[in-house]
């Protein structure tokens, strides 16, 4: 059964800071890797998806990267704001099922103080 | 579009009430999935259907949980009895006709079993 861990599960960062997220997964055989973002009293919006095939994503100043022989995936977030603050989870999709069986870890809550 | 729209956003109702929580895909989606999320256990995929036929029902924790998909425009998950340990937030998504790599999730029903 595949296991998603996320380290920290807790973060406080001064403004401008640049970060790095970490996911962890048991199960290399996976189809794809999404780290998602999750603002209070509200749902999910995806914000990078890695293909299995692929090393790396990047979005305006997040950057995403997957080493599927080691179980490990990163988020990192450049030049933090405090509209970055939020909980951030990672999910991987097995091969078997593509996309749709997502496994989530458990999210690493982040804060960015003025 | 409006995005997936779930209602209600809260409910709070007593241990051996049924409870129905409701779902609006986005349209033209053809995959809609079910998650439950806890302090506990995170967030978990219950149920997913495509084209309105349930695939995988295996995240469904026991018989008390019943999902529908009566036409594309429309999705119920249904708790009868409910009980305490039932109590969380309730996300649905839909996903695009082909490919299930990027699911739109609603804001959540917020679920309260005293």
């Amino acid at each position: 059964k595949q296991e998603v861990t996320q380290i920290p599960a807790a973060l406080s960062v001064p403004e401008g800071e640049n970060l790095v997220l970490n996911c962890s997964f048991t199960d290399s055989a996976i189809y794809n890797l999404q780290w998602f973002r999750q603002d209070p009293g509200k749902g999910l919006t995806s914000l990078l998806l890695i293909q299995s095939s692929q090393r790396e994503q990047t979005s305006g100043r997040l950057n995403a990267s997957l080493d599927k022989s080691s179980g490990r995936s990163t988020l990192y977030i450049a030049a933090s704001q405090p509209g970055d603050s939020a909980t951030y989870l990672c999910a991987v999709a097995p091969l078997e099922g593509g996309g749709n069986k997502l496994t989530f870890g458990t999210g690493t809550q982040l804060k960015v103080e003025l | 579009d409006a995005g997936v729209i779930q209602s209600p956003r809260h409910e709070v109702t007593e241990m051996g009430q049924e409870v129905t929580l409701r779902c609006k895909p986005i349209s033209g989606h053809d995959y809609l999935f079910w998650y439950r999320q806890t302090m506990m256990r995170g967030l978990e995929l219950l149920i997913y259907f495509n084209n309105n036929v349930p695939i995988d029902d295996s995240g469904m924790p026991e018989d008390r949980f019943s999902a529908k998909m009566p036409n594309a425009s429309f999705s119920t998950l249904k708790i009868q009895p409910s009980e305490p340990r039932d109590s969380a937030v309730y996300f649905c998504a839909s996903s695009l006709p082909g490919s299930t790599d990027t699911q739109y999730f609603g804001p959540g029903t917020r679920l309260t079993v005293l």
